[in-house]
């Protein structure tokens, strides 16, 4: 059973670019979680969906940050218009009935803006 | 905001030598859960507390959840080079948030 997949592991944009960053859960797990860690600091809740339906995005900035987790296909996390202050580790997790007792984390994917 | 406070901040030690590090908020958790996070890689999880007073073990490590379920500790006896990495305390708030609190964790080194 493959873990949580993150791509790409690495990205870097320019800045008014579009980051798109991907998030397969494991297989069976309809609950994803986003999560953005700058350095030195710890990670930050972003948004939390379960297939369809957003349930929780009160960590996610109101501009340029979106996501969603269609029925077929990975949760995506969308970036538009890049700025320098967007650089950070972005981690998603996912679980099969919400909550986090059995939560796994993805590997990242680490987004630099120039 | 619910804050959670970790220290030490980064901690140096060699092999063998046993240690503990902390997790501390003035709010009251559902759960607690502790991580360890690798350079370059997302957390591990590696236990969640859910009752005031628990104790759990995993091998070398012992985790406790605070009577109050307020704080935690994570003790790791004769430590080895392979526990090097970032330890964070997570938490959910009561009321079954499905938002998970972080602290900024204890970058641990063990020295061989």
């Amino acid at each position: 059973n493959a873990g949580v997949m993150q791509n790409p592991r690495h990205l870097v944009r320019r800045r008014g670019q579009e980051a798109r960053l991907r998030c397969s859960p494991m297989k069976g797990h309809s609950h994803v979680y986003w999560y953005r860690q700058l350095p030195e600091e710890g990670l930050k809740f972003m948004v939390y969906l379960q297939k369809e339906n957003i349930i929780d995005e009160s960590g996610m900035p109101k501009e340029r940050f979106s996501a969603e987790f269609p029925k077929e296909g990975p949760s995506i996390l969308r970036i538009q218009q890049v700025v320098r202050g967007d650089s950070a580790a972005y981690f998603c997790a996912s679980s099969e009935t919400g909550g986090y007792t059995e939560a796994f984390f993805g590997q990242g994917t680490r987004l630099t803006v120039v | 905001t619910q804050l959670l406070e970790q220290s030490p901040q980064f901690l140096s030690i060699q092999e063998g030598e046993n240690l503990t590090v902390y997790c501390n908020s003035s709010s009251v958790f559902s759960s607690l859960q502790w991580y360890r996070q690798e350079p370059g890689e997302g957390p591990v999880l590696l236990v969640t507390v859910v009752t005031g007073g628990e104790v759990k073990k995993l091998k070398r490590l012992t985790f406790q959840f605070g009577d109050a379920r307020k704080d935690s500790s994570l003790h790791i006896t004769a430590a080895q080079p392979g526990d090097t990495g970032l330890y964070l305390c997570a938490a959910a708030s009561q009321g079954g948030s499905e938002k998970l609190v972080f602290g900024k964790g204890t970058k641990l080194t063990v020295n061989p």
